[in-house]
């Protein structure tokens, strides 16, 4: 039972304009939200979080939206970066401060020089 | 400050036989996190340790152990291996969720290959 999902495995985009990721989730008991960025042969990173008490949050060219009753979540990246080509996972826990997280199954970004 | 450290990178065992990982965390945080990624499934938690206790559990069957020692150092074992377990095995520290410091720096992982 994949509880929180990315529906998109894959994703192109040209350098400089916006990359929109996207995340679902189907447990309403979920309460922290973040996206994790992860390179080959590297373990995942950590790069943006959002409480369900908020509905966006940016941290410089990275912005994440939460819309609670659509269970949706997006990773918004401007502008799209050649570095930013990587594997993007997003992932939900029951509250602050639980290492317990549930991840998604990961949207592998290309940008496109 | 040295960052999450797991050993071996890769290993290659054959089914039924027992393996054991290893993950030192980054100097000062006391809580380890294990997690399996496959193809198709993304990370799925396996269990957290915090000081030398186990603090939460996913849903994996009772093959999958783990431990945490004195100076935070964690190990994972994986018993009578099937060719399902085949996958990268990635360790995460945080400092102390209880402080505000719940980001988790993850590991390169452990590759495990099991033929």
């Amino acid at each position: 039972d994949q509880q929180v999902k990315q529906n998109s495995p894959s994703l192109s985009v040209q350098e400089g304009r916006i990359s929109i990721l996207n995340c679902d989730y189907t447990n309403s008991m979920f309460d922290y939200f973040l996206w994790y960025k992860k390179y080959p042969a590297e373990g995942p990173t950590f790069l943006i979080s959002i409480s369900s008490i908020k509905d966006k949050n940016e941290d410089g060219r990275f912005t994440v939206f939460l819309n609670k009753s659509a269970k949706h979540l997006s990773l918004h990246i401007v502008p799209s970066q050649p570095g930013d080509s990587a594997v993007y996972f997003c992932a939900a826990s029951k509250y602050f401060g639980n290492e317990k997280l549930t991840f998604g199954t990961g949207t592998r970004l290309t940008i496109i020089p | 400050k040295a960052g999450v450290t797991q050993t071996p990178r890769y290993l290659i065992k054959t089914r039924g036989q027992q393996v054991t990982l290893s993950c030192s965390p980054i100097s000062g945080h006391r809580s380890v996190s294990w997690y399996q990624q496959t193809p198709g499934q993304g990370l799925q938690f396996l269990f957290e340790y915090f000081s030398e206790t186990q603090r939460n559990k996913g849903n994996f069957p009772g093959r999958f152990s783990g431990r945490q020692f004195s100076n935070s150092r964690s190990e994972m074992n994986v018993s009578t291996l099937e060719l399902g377990d085949s996958a990268l095995y990635l360790c995460a520290s945080s400092l102390d969720s209880n402080r505000g410091g719940y980001e988790q720096f993850f590991g390169p992982g452990t590759r495990l290959t099991v033929l």
